[in-house]
């Protein structure tokens, strides 16, 4: 079972938006609304920002947005701010009855 | 609110077993699901298996054959057994509460700060 295609990395400037990719296939993220995002700063623990696809966790803010079209999900920020900078991981629920992590975004604010 | 700490040794020989224990502050494991989770240095997130707080189990397939979850509900406690260790289980590992009370989500909404094990001899 291979891990979730995402890419190695994505940068973009202050205030601007941009969309972190996480492909599976038919048997997780096509087949369930149970895809997930975590935000991931060093030396810290991960922290849900998303959950069944879209939705987002209380005091997340608004400009964290996800969504799903076949075997793709998507993360998008908006409004990029400098702390946004860190790790971000997507996840499914699978049909093997486990869950399935991306292989990671590392995010930079230029 | 609810918190997660990990314990355990840090350090485990090659073949050993590992055993690490999660203890729950400001709420009960009995309700959601309990799951570790771990990281490999430089690598990505890994997950381990759950614990319903019925006891039901479910496990990694890759990693089936060598886990064990387990809980304490005395201790307000849950365990992770990971036997035949390698090289390769050297990681952060991570206990984390799925946020579906009654059903899982694979949406981990409180998490530990994770606990560095080394398999060396």
């Amino acid at each position: 079972q291979s891990a979730l295609t995402q890419p190695a990395s994505v940068s973009g400037s202050p205030g601007q938006s941009i969309t972190i990719s996480c492909t599976g296939t038919s048997s997780d993220v096509g087949n369930y609304n149970y895809v997930s995002w975590y935000q991931h700063h060093p030396d810290t623990a991960p922290k849900l920002i998303i959950y069944e696809v879209s939705n987002r966790p209380s005091g997340v803010p608004d400009r964290f947005s996800g969504s799903k079209s076949g075997n793709t999900a998507s993360l998008t920020i908006s409004r990029l701010q400098a702390e946004d900078e860190a790790d971000y991981y997507c996840s499914s629920y699978t049909s093997s009855s486990y869950v399935l992590f991306g292989g990671g975004t590392k995010l930079t604010v230029l | 609110q609810v918190q997660l700490q990990e314990s355990g040794p840090g350090l485990v020989k090659p073949s050993e077993t590992l055993s690490l224990t999660c203890t729950v502050s400001g709420g009960s494991i009995s309700s959601f699901y309990w799951s570790w989770i771990r990281q490999p240095p430089g690598k990505g997130l890994e997950w381990i298996g759950y614990l319903y707080y019925s006891g039901t189990t479910n496990y990694n397939p890759s990693l089936k054959s060598r886990v064990t979850i387990s809980r304490d509900t005395s201790k307000n406690q849950f365990s992770l057994r990971l036997n035949s260790m390698t090289a390769a289980d050297t990681a952060l590992y991570y206990c984390a509460r799925d946020s579906g009370k009654y059903y899982f989500l694979g949406a981990f909404d409180i998490w530990g700060q994770g606990t560095m094990v080394t398999v060396s001899s």
